[in-house]
């Protein structure tokens, strides 16, 4: 069973620049969340996707950043007009269906690392 | 809001030494508990974790933790460390409630293991 798969592994981009990163989850996994470490500090919740569905986007900076998990296809994480703030490692992480009051666990992706020129 | 302190940046035991790593939360209740591994280009691994019961948790790779509500702690020991073990460790928290899968992190420790 392979896990949870992150491409591109490094992504350089110049400021104004669009990144795409992407991530698919592992097999019956139809939870992906989104994390992100700054240089020098732990990594921070992001968004949290289901299938079609943005199910709490509270960490998501509210311009340039959005996230989207198709019916098809990897989960993405678009950084529009990308600033050097925005270097960064992103961690993308998966887990299968919650049942009700239970806790799932996340099995992250080796994460992209994204470097803004 | 919640927040995890690793105070340690980096550590380095010699192999077959044993191993306390700390990590310091600060949450209202108690939190779901959380210790992960990275290996170089790798993805965070679970090591434990600890969401009631029991405060003494085993994990894998020959991994323990305690937690310590008095000091608000849960700290990662291994009695006896190999030279694999070598990578960064990651505590993390999430709220027992509602939205329990938005895990913070601390800064990391990375660990050296000198042969």
């Amino acid at each position: 069973n392979a896990g949870v798969m992150q491409n591109p592994r490094h992504l350089v981009r110049r400021r104004g620049q669009e990144a795409r990163l992407r991530c698919s989850p592992m097999k019956g996994h139809s939870h992906v969340y989104w994390y992100r470490q700054l240089p020098e500090e732990g990594l921070k919740f992001m968004v949290y996707l289901q299938k079609e569905n943005i199910i709490d986007e509270s960490g998501m900076p509210k311009e340039r950043f959005s996230a989207e998990f198709p019916k098809e296809g990897p989960s993405i994480l678009r950084i529009q007009q990308v600033v050097r703030g925005d270097s960064a490692a992103y961690f993308c992480a998966s887990s299968p269906p919650i049942i009700a009051g239970g806790r799932g666990e996340q099995f992250f992706g080796p994460g992209t690392r994204l470097t803004v020129l | 809001a919640q927040s995890v302190t690793q105070p340690d940046i980096h550590i380095t035991v010699s192999e077959g030494a044993s191993l306390e790593l700390r990590c310091n939360y600060s949450y209202g209740a108690t939190p779901y508990l959380f210790w992960y591994v990275q290996s170089p280009g790798q993805g965070l691994q679970l090591l434990l974790k600890y969401f009631s019961g029991d405060t003494l948790v085993q994990g894998i790779k020959g991994f323990e933790a305690e937690f310590k509500r008095s000091q608000s702690s849960f700290n990662l020991r291994k009695p006896s460390v190999h030279w694999s073990d070598a990578a960064e460790y990651f505590c993390a928290v999430a709220p027992s409630g509602a939205g329990s899968y938005q895990l913070t992190f601390g800064k990391g420790t990375k660990l050296s293991v000198i042969p």
